[in-house]
């Protein structure tokens, strides 16, 4: 099975900026691994931010946006908020299944 | 507003069984396929299962693959997820998500807990 890596933790100061970034052990990730990225917050069930590399939900804050960068799918975070602390996990498809990423612990400070 | 509600967690027992149900709400059912993501105290996210809209084609992940079926009743809005032969490394928050293949992976449910011990 194919493993999906992302930092285990970065730290952004507020109304800074950071790109949390997911590779794959397979090879470049691409827009066929079809990326996601989710936001968790402790006690929380997840929330989808991302789909497809880049595509938005009505209820993703416009702060943050996804793209593919150097092989990896990357989630960028423009102007941190408090509130965006939280755990970030990324997701990528591997014909008819899926694996997560490990998670990256964001920390506003 | 979608909504999806699981139930079904609690305690089983090393090499028992358990049966997760998810009712969805605010939404057509039957022409989304569904997924089970599930976590670990305190890990990260697992994929579990998915099955299509009709419910005639599901994938699972390794370590569930030939003790889990996912299932799902078109009729009655609801996702069904039986375990068996349960481990303790199938302990933790089991999640209902509205997605997969073709569809956007979009709501999540709340999460029902899951506890393996004799």
């Amino acid at each position: 099975q194919a493993v999906v890596t992302q930092e285990p933790s970065l730290t952004v100061s507020p109304g800074g900026t950071v790109t949390l970034t997911c590779g794959s052990s397979t090879g470049p990730v691409t827009a066929g691994h079809f990326p996601y990225w989710f936001q968790q917050k402790p006690g929380q069930a997840p929330t989808t931010l991302i789909s497809d590399v880049r595509n938005t939900f009505s209820w993703t804050p416009v702060r943050f946006s996804g793209s593919l960068i150097g092989g990896k799918a990357a989630l960028t975070l423009s102007g941190a908020q408090p509130e965006d602390e939280a755990e970030y996990f990324c997701l990528l498809v591997y014909g008819v299944t899926w694996v997560f990423g490990g998670g990256t612990k964001l920390t506003v400070l | 507003e979608v909504q999806l509600l699981e139930s079904g967690g609690g305690l089983g027992q090393p090499g028992g069984s358990l049966g997760l149900s998810c009712a969805a709400s605010g939404f057509s059912f039957n022409i989304y396929p569904m997924t089970w993501v599930r976590q670990a105290p305190g890990k990260g996210l697992e994929w579990v299962s998915s099955i299509s809209n009709s419910g005639d084609h599901a994938s699972y992940g390794d370590s569930v693959k030939g003790r889990f079926t996912v299932s799902r009743d078109n009729s009655k809005n609801e996702l069904y997820l039986q375990m068996n032969s349960l481990t303790d490394e199938d302990a933790g928050i089991y999640y209902c998500l509205k997605g997969a293949w073709g569809s956007r992976f979009d709501n999540w449910g709340q999460g029902t807990l899951v506890a393996v011990s004799s």
